[in-house]
């Protein structure tokens, strides 16, 4: 059974830090990895996703590494802002073959401090 | 090209009622997924519809179930509701096969009392 565990829960940092949210997971075998953000009481915003092929997506401020034989991915946010205070998740998806359901982190509470 | 919408945003229920929620996919989307989060949890996938038919189902007893229609909208349905079905119901649609990046909606948040 796949599960997924996100460090820290909570982060608190003043504005301009760099950060780093950490995923892992235990099962290697997965079709991509994707990273959401959740406002409070808000639905999820896909902010980048990896293909198991793939060690790096970037977007902006953001950027994302996979590293699939160990389980691992990271998310890299440069020069922080208030606004991007909000829950951070990341979540699997198995192969193909086994549909699309995706396996989620409990996420990662950020607050940047102006 | 319209997002995932959800209906209602909030719902307040007794324990043993039934609700239904529902979700329009949003467009070119075949296959919509229902997931239940918690407060303080990640989601947790209910189940997914692909061709009008559940394709993959979570830990959930059967009293969750679902549809999907022909224009691809969705329902969650729950009976016999339990104080512990209280969390954020969210949906989201993607297109079958490929990436299939999922697209979620603004969410559900029902309370049993």
């Amino acid at each position: 059974k796949q599960e997924v565990t996100q460090i820290p829960a909570a982060l608190s940092v003043p504005e301009g830090e760099n950060l780093v949210l950490n995923c892992s997971f235990t099962d290697s075998a997965i079709y991509n990895l994707q990273w959401f953000r959740q406002d409070p009481g808000k639905g999820l915003t896909s902010l980048l996703l990896i293909q198991s092929s793939q060690r790096e997506q970037t977007s902006g401020r953001l950027n994302a590494s996979l590293d699939k034989s160990s389980g691992r991915s990271t998310l890299y946010i440069a020069a922080s802002q208030p606004g991007d205070s909000a829950t951070y998740l990341c979540a699997v998806r198995p192969p193909e073959t086994s549909g699309s359901r995706l396996t989620f982190g409990e996420g990662t509470q950020l607050t940047v401090n102006p | 090209e319209t997002g995932v919408t959800q209906s209602p945003t909030h719902l307040i229920k007794t324990r043993g009622q039934q609700v239904t929620l529902r979700c329009s996919s949003q467009s070119g989307h075949n296959t919509v997924s229902w997931y239940q989060q918690a407060l303080g949890q990640g989601p947790q996938f209910i189940f997914q519809y692909y061709r009008e038919e559940e394709n993959g189902r979570g830990n959930f007893p059967p009293r969750f179930s679902g549809l999907q229609f022909p224009n691809y909208s969705s329902e969650l349905n729950v009976n016999a509701l339990e104080l512990d079905d209280s969390a954020l119901y969210l949906c989201a649609s993607s297109f079958f096969g490929g990436v299939a990046t999922q697209y979620f909606g603004p969410g559900t948040r029902l309370l049993v009392l």
